[in-house]
């Protein structure tokens, strides 16, 4: 079965601390994987996908295809970071708005 | 207004009651999408728009009933809801088979059905 899994539902750190959003999925193919966000009264939009291999406001995700990870990454999280976070997967290449998604872990970065 | 854009951001209705959820896009996508987020669960892709044509149907109920007029708008008729289906709706634009297929989200219709 396809499926997202993000085993954290809130996630609380203080400013300056590494963070770490888990996300493992099951796919049988060779899925595309992105983060999306969603700031407090904004909607929701993409962090970052893996296939373009950025770094966005500090956040970084390496695909690992054996764990079948998708963790997002910050060494240094800021107030600001706060947020929804959503990872998914599309099962086909290039289109990037069929959407599996994890169920959501809120970030709180504390001062 | 530029992006997606949904009205109304919040509907209530009865059971018995008729409505429709509006989406519009400016961003010249050829593929729109309807997501339910549930409580306590994840969100669930609903319906697919590729050109105007309807190319995917998660097994949706009947009494949801989506439509593409163009490539800038996108409806979802609503009739004989149950209370269950209250949750917040959203729509999404892509272009659809292309070098950057990202999806824009629109900000949710909050719907509650008593």
């Amino acid at each position: 079965a396809q499926r997202v899994t993000q085993p954290e539902k809130l996630l609380s750190v203080f400013k300056g601390a590494p963070v770490e959003l888990k996300c493992n999925y099951s796919y049988s193919g060779s899925p595309e994987l992105f983060w999306y966000v969603q700031y407090s009264r904004q909607r929701l939009q993409l962090l970052l996908r893996h296939i373009s291999r950025e770094s966005i406001k500090g956040f970084t995700a390496d695909l690992n295809k054996g764990e079948t990870s998708f963790h997002l990454k910050k060494p240094f999280a800021q107030e600001e970071d706060s947020a929804m976070y959503y990872c998914a997967l599309s099962g086909i290449y290039n289109q990037g708005g069929k959407l599996i998604f994890g169920q959501g872990t809120e970030l709180s970065v504390k001062p | 207004e530029t992006g997606v854009t949904q009205t109304p951001r919040h509907l209530v209705m009865g059971m018995t009651n008729k409505k429709s959820l509006k989406c519009e896009q400016h961003l010249g996508h050829n593929a729109m999408y309807w997501y339910k987020q549930s409580a306590k669960k994840p969100l669930e892709l609903m319906f697919v728009y590729s050109l105007e044509e309807r190319v995917e149907n998660n097994s949706v109920p009947s009494r949801f009933s989506p439509e593409c007029p163009n490539s800038s708008h996108l409806f979802l008729h609503l009739h004989t809801l149950q209370p269950e289906d209250s949750a917040l709706y959203l729509c999404a634009s892509s272009l659809f088979d292309g070098a950057d297929t990202e999806a824009f989200f629109g900000q949710g219709t909050r719907l509650t059905v008593v």
